[in-house]
C-alpha cells in the first residue's frame, strides 16, 4: 500500500529554522515526481514545492530563497527545510506523490510560526 | 500564473440530491490538465478526477468531471453522506500550480 508519513512540525518563532520530513512506502521517491502542499487556518490548498524523479526543483514564490526540497533515496524520504520562518507559513503541511496531478497525499503535520 | 475561481463558495444540499461544483480559469489549461480533490477537515485531500474528467482510482461513479479550456465542472449525481466536504479544483499546467479558493458541500 503506497502511504505518505510526514513528521517534524512544531511551534516556532519567527525567523528559525524547521526540517519537515515525509516518510514514503509503497513506492521509490526515486522514482517519482514529489511535492509538499500546505494550507494556512482556514485557508484553501497552497502548492509549495516539488522536486523531480530527475532532481529538479521548483517552488512558489511565496517561500522560494527560503525553503529547500530534497530527498533521500536511501531512507525513501522527502524533505522541507524551511528558514527564515514567517507567521504567514503557519500551516499544516502535506506531503504528495505527482503524477501531474497529486495522486496519494499524508495526513499532514502542522507548523505554527509565533511569538 | 493561473488563477482558479470556484463557484459557489458554500452549497447546502440534501443527501441524493444532484451536486454541481464549477472551476473557472484565468487562462486557457492546455490537454485539459485540471484535478479536482475532496477534503474533509483532519484528513488527508484525497484525488476525485483527473485530466478534467478521469476519476481517480477507487472514486465512486456518481463523481463526473468535464469541460475544457477556461470552464470546468464536477458534478455529484446523488450526494450520500460522505460526500459532504470541501471540494477544490487543481491545474497542473503551468507553473505555479494552483488550487481554487474550495467550494464547501454542506448538509442543508
Amino acid at each position: 500500500e503506497e502511504q505518505l508519513v510526514e513528521s517534524g512540525g512544531n511551534l516556532i518563532q519567527p525567523g528559525g529554522s524547521l526540517r519537515l520530513s515525509c516518510g514514503v512506502s509503497g513506492f521509490a521517491v526515486s522514482y517519482n515526481d514529489m511535492s509538499w502542499v500546505r494550507q494556512a487556518p482556514g485557508k484553501g490548498l497552497e502548492w509549495v514545492s516539488v522536486i523531480y524523479s530527475g532532481g529538479g526543483t521548483d517552488y512558489a514564490d511565496a517561500v522560494k530563497g527560503r525553503f529547500t526540497i530534497s530527498r533521500d533515496n536511501s531512507k525513501n524520504t522527502l524533505f522541507l527545510q524551511m528558514n527564515s520562518l514567517r507567521v504567514d507559513d503557519t500551516a499544516v503541511y502535506f506531503c504528495a506523490r505527482v503524477e501531474g496531478h497529486f495522486d496519494v497525499w499524508g495526513q499532514g503535520t502542522t507548523v505554527i510560526v509565533s511569538s | 500564473e493561473i488563477v482558479l475561481t470556484q463557484s459557489p463558495g458554500t452549497l447546502s444540499l440534501s443527501p441524493g440530491e444532484r451536486a454541481t461544483l464549477s472551476c473557472g480559469a484565468s487562462q486557457s489549461i492546455s490537454s485539459n490538465y485540471l484535478a479536482w480533490y475532496q477534503h474533509k477537515p483532519g484528513q488527508a485531500p484525497s484525488l476525485v478526477i483527473y485530466g478534467a474528467s478521469t476519476r481517480g482510482s477507487g472514486v465512486p461513479e456518481r463523481f463526473s468531471g468535464s469541460g475544457s479550456g477556461t470552464d470546468f465542472t464536477l458534478t455529484i449525481s446523488r450526494l450520500e453522506p460522505e460526500d459532504f466536504a470541501v471540494y477544490y479544483c487543481q491545474q497542473y499546467d503551468s507553473s505555479p500550480w494552483t488550487f481554487g479558493q474550495g467550494t464547501k458541500v454542506e448538509i442543508k
